[in-house]
């Protein structure tokens, strides 16, 4: 399987903390993708990291990318339950191939 | 206009029904997208259309056929499923860069939940 790999598969914190997933592939990318879902619905897109970048942010998320380990990270920082979601990285290889990875599942306790 | 929209919502079919689901959306672009997802899985690929051309067909087994009658629009039509084919199937679009290689954000309908009975 292309599909990468993510762990936790679920992460309880309580509001105010930070979580931190994570999220290994396989093969040489074009840019890794994080989405969130919520219960069941479409998927939203948050964040995207080129092969060629090491760390982006977007307001209280914080992506990292290691090309040498093929690993990327997701930080959600001062989290809100509103946060409450599943969260999957994407991986783009060629042209219009994205493969998803397994998901962590993030509950953010009021 | 950032929306993708999905028809129906839900849907319950016997294995012997054909039936079609429906995707639309306005943002111009040219690549759009089939996924199914069971529960508790990611999304997997199941299609991929570039400029109205099937470009992407992972393996999917011929009971599902994609359509792209225009730009806006993409069909996926079911004709004797089983029930391990009862799952949510999301339709998304992008779009595409000069060399024809996908851009990088999709953005995802809310999907179609099918049940097949």
């Amino acid at each position: 399987s292309q599909q990468g790999e993510e762990d936790p598969q679920a992460l309880s914190i309580q509001e105010g903390e930070n979580a931190t997933m994570n999220c290994s592939y396989k093969t040489s990318i074009n840019n890794l993708q994080w989405y969130r879902q919520n219960s069941g619905r479409g998927l939203v897109h948050l964040i995207l990291i080129r092969s060629n970048e090491r760390e982006k942010h977007s307001g209280r998320l914080r992506v990292t990318l290691d090309t040498s380990k093929k690993s990327s990270s997701l930080l959600i920082t001062a989290s809100r339950a509103a946060d409450t979601a599943s969260y999957f990285c994407a991986v783009r290889y060629n042209f219009n191939k994205f493969y998803f990875g397994s998901g962590t599942k993030l509950n953010v306790k009021p | 206009d950032t929306e993708v929209t999905q028809t129906p919502k839900h849907l319950v079919m016997g294995m012997t029904n054909k039936k079609s689901l429906k995707c639309e959306q306005h943002m111009g672009h040219r690549a759009m997208y089939w996924y199914k997802q069971k529960a508790k899985k990611p999304p997997e690929l199941m299609f991929v259309y570039s400029y109205e051309k099937l470009s992407i067909n992972e393996s999917v087994p011929s009971r599902f056929s994609p359509e792209c009658p225009n730009s806006s629009l993409l069909n996926l039509h079911l004709h004797a499923l089983q029930p391990e084919d009862s799952a949510l199937y999301l339709c998304a679009s992008s779009q595409l860069g000069t060399s024809g290689g996908g851009q990088e954000t999709q953005y995802f309908g809310p999907g179609t939940r099918l049940l097949v009975l």
